[in-house]
C-alpha cells in the first residue's frame, strides 16, 4: 500500500526565511506527486506536480519541489517566504495509470510571522 | 472550466442520526470522484471511488456508504452516525494529472 509521511506537522518561520518541507513515499511502483495547498477559508489547491523529467518542478508562488527517486523524497522549497504563504500543505501521490485516488501525507501547518 | 459543489459547509448532527453529504461536478462527463475524510490530528484519507453511475470502491471499511445515482453526483451517507465520524469531508473529482476539491464539510456528531 502506498503511503506519504511529512515531517513537519507545524512550521512557524518569519518572512523571507527559506522553506522547505520534507515528503517522503512509499510505493512498489511508478507514482505521480504533488503538493496541494490550503489557504484559510479555501478550497484545497495543486501547487505543483511531478510527473516525470527534469526533477525539479517550479510551481506557482514561486514554490519548488525536487524529486530525489533514490530518496523516494519530494521535498517543497521556498528561497523566501511570505506573509500570505501561511497555510496547510498537503504532499500526495497517485499511481501512474491507476484510477484510485491520492494518497496524501497528513500535511503541514505553515505559520508565516510577519 | 470544470466546478466542482459540495454542501453543506459545515454540519452537527446528533449521534444516530442519519447523514448524507452531497457532491456535484460541472464542466465535464463521466469523471473519477472521490471522498475523503480528516480526522482531527490525521491526514486526508480517502473513503470511496467511482469511475461511473453506480460503481463504488470503498477503502476503508466504516459506518458509511457512498452512492453515484447520475454522472456527476457522488452522495456520501450514513444510517446512524457515531461521535468518531466527525471530521472534514473532502470531495474531489480527479484526473490522474490533478486533482479538484469542493469547499469541504465540517461534520461535528454530538
Amino acid at each position: 500500500a502506498q503511503s506519504v509521511s511529512q515531517h513537519n506537522h507545524h512550521v512557524i518561520l518569519s518572512e523571507a526565511a527559506s522553506l522547505e518541507l520534507g515528503c517522503n513515499y512509499s510505493y512498489g511502483g511508478t507514482v505521480n506527486l504533488f503538493w496541494y495547498v490550503q489557504y484559510p477559508g479555501q478550497h484545497l489547491q495543486l501547487l505543483l506536480k511531478y510527473f516525470s523529467g527534469d526533477p525539479l518542478v517550479k510551481g506557482i508562488k514561486g514554490f519548488e519541489a525536487e524529486f530525489i527517486k533514490s530518496k523516494f523524497s519530494f521535498n517543497l522549497r521556498k528561497p523566501s517566504v511570505q506573509w500570505s504563504d501561511t497555510a496547510e500543505y498537503f504532499c500526495a501521490v497517485n499511481s501512474r495509470g491507476g484510477a484510485d485516488g491520492l494518497t496524501f501525507g497528513k500535511g503541514t501547518h505553515l505559520i508565516i510571522q510577519p | 472550466s470544470q466546478t466542482i459543489h459540495q454542501w453543506p459547509a459545515t454540519l452537527v448532527q446528533p449521534v444516530g442520526s442519519p447523514l448524507s453529504l452531497e457532491c456535484t461536478v460541472e464542466g465535464t462527463s463521466n469523471p473519477n470522484l472521490y471522498w475523503y475524510r480528516q480526522a482531527a490530528g490525521r491526514g486526508l484519507q480517502l473513503l470511496f471511488y467511482s469511475v461511473g453511475i453506480g460503481q463504488i470502491s470503498s477503502e476503508v471499511p466504516q459506518n458509511l456508504s457512498a452512492s453515484r445515482p447520475q454522472d456527476r453526483q457522488f452522495i456520501l451517507s450514513s444510517k446512524k452516525l457515531l461521535l468518531s465520524d466527525s471530521g472534514f469531508y473532502l470531495c474531489a473529482w480527479e484526473l490522474v494529472t490533478e486533482a479538484f476539491f469542493g469547499q469541504g464539510t465540517r461534520l461535528t456528531v454530538v
